[in-house]
């Protein structure tokens, strides 16, 4: 089977940073992936990791240690409108289907 | 226009009832999938196809089945809906070429069974 453990909640202040980290226990592993849903909104896809270290995309990086079955996302420079929910999911095949975690709610204030 | 549309958006039924969820796409892209969202669960994978004539189970097929009508149409059905199959579906769709997990989703369909 596969399970994704992640923090349910997490709050931080506009310019601060955040990580979000996600472990995951799989019976076979090929990525881990970020994405993000606005309330009411569809998932969008954030990030992605196939092989150890770190990966930016702007504000946003997300790291992954397979030996460790771990992975964080790192939100610098919060804004506002970063609050939302933060799902990590895992694949066994490269674009084969997600299982994702129960996700983290990122709340930020001013 | 969306790439990956939903219809309905919104769906009130009662137990017992039959309905269909109906999924789009415009991306051209071979793969499509059905996932549920109840709060606090996340999203978790009812079914999912490779292509037109394959079809596959997820995490939580049971009581739902599908069809895949041609590579852009993907269909969810409830044969016999009931309360606990109330929560948001969402469909995705995804490119076996790109190479990493990134999918695309729909809007959702907001389902209520009373």
């Amino acid at each position: 089977g596969q399970s994704l453990e992640q923090p349910s909640e997490v709050t931080a202040v506009e310019g601060a940073i955040v990580q979000i980290n996600c472990t995951y226990q799989t019976s076979g592993f090929y990525g881990l992936s970020w994405y993000q849903q606005h309330d009411g909104g569809a998932p969008t896809f954030l990030s992605y990791n196939g092989l150890d270290g770190l990966e930016e995309t702007g504000r946003f990086s997300s790291f992954l240690s397979r030996s460790d079955s771990y992975g964080y996302l790192l939100l610098q420079e919060l804004q506002m409108k970063d609050s939302a929910s933060y799902f990590c999911a895992v694949s066994n095949q490269a674009g084969t289907a997600l299982i994702f975690g129960k996700g983290t709610t990122l709340s930020v204030s001013s | 226009d969306a790439d990956v549309t939903q219809t309905p958006r919104n769906r009130i039924t009662k137990t017992g009832k039959r309905i269909m969820l109906e999924c789009s796409q415009t991306k051209g892209h071979d793969r499509m999938y059905w996932y549920r969202q109840d709060p606090g669960l996340g999203l978790r994978l009812i079914y999912y196809s490779f292509d037109v004539k394959d079809i596959n189970k997820g995490e939580i097929s049971d009581g739902y089945s599908v069809s895949r009508q041609a590579q852009a149409k993907f269909s969810l059905s409830l044969e016999s809906a009931i309360p606990n199959q109330t929560a948001l579906y969402f469909c995705a769709t995804s490119d076996r070429t790109s190479g990493g997990d990134e999918q695309f989703f729909g809007p959702g369909t907001r389902l209520t069974v009373l």
